[in-house]
């Protein structure tokens, strides 16, 4: 059964740093993309950022460019989502999704996390 | 990068009604979209892909169609479960969702 947990979440001040973490089972993670989607309190779904199987490419929406970065463990199953420069307006649950397969190729998430909450306030 | 525009953003129906979401696209995607269901607190669900196949272990009740850039979710008779918010995502190009249609009892 493929599990998604994500961890990391919390409250932090504007300006500062976080680092989420997502630990992947039921699957062979090393073969598949990644994602990350956040979801604004009483908000739709948005996208963040995208990851290869490798790790080797990776891709990140315009609302973060620059601030945050995707990354992976491969070895530890584990998918990682460093936050820099957190805004009043990045505070939203995150969640991680699977991909159907690689990158380079038209692919929808297939299993989602229950997501972690972060929160962006003095 | 491409928009997705879903319509209505709310829907008032009743249980066993036909209800229909539409899902347009700011460039052509093919058929690469999905649609997803969520419930209040929850993660969403995988319902549709490639726009007209339905995942595993969705009730038949539920079809996708269309390419390009029109598509639309129906969802044949409405039962109580159904009461939720559905997203479409194109992912011709990463991956874009639209804004949501919230389904709520009438």
């Amino acid at each position: 059964e493929v599990q998604l947990l994500e961890s990391g979440g919390g409250l932090v001040q504007p300006g500062g740093s976080l680092r989420l973490s997502c630990a992947a089972s039921g699957f062979t993670f090393s073969s598949y993309a990644m994602g990350w989607v956040r979801q604004a309190p009483g908000k739709g779904l948005e996208w963040v950022s995208g990851i290869s199987a490798s790790g080797y490419s990776t891709n990140h929406g315009d609302s973060v460019k620059g601030r945050f970065t995707i990354s992976r463990d491969n070895p530890r199953n584990t998918l990682y989502l460093q936050m820099n420069s957190l805004r009043a307006e990045d505070t939203a649950v995150y969640y991680c999704a699977k991909v159907t397969g690689d990158w380079g190729a038209p692919r929808h998430f297939d299993y989602w996390g229950q997501g972690t909450l972060v929160t962006v306030s003095s | 990068d491409i928009q997705m525009t879903q319509s209505p953003s709310t829907l008032s129906a009743s249980v066993g009604d036909r209800v229909t979401i539409t899902c347009r696209a700011s460039q052509s995607i093919s058929s690469w979209l999905a649609w997803y269901q969520q419930k209040p607190g929850k993660a969403p669900k995988l319902l549709i892909y490639q726009a007209s196949s339905l995942e595993s272990g969705v009730p038949s009740n539920f079809s996708g169609s269309g390419s390009g850039t029109e598509f639309t979710l129906t969802i044949s008779s409405l039962q109580p479960d159904d009461f939720a918010t559905y997203y479409c995502q194109q992912y011709s190009s990463y991956w874009t969702f639209g804004q949501g249609t919230k389904v709520e009892i009438k």
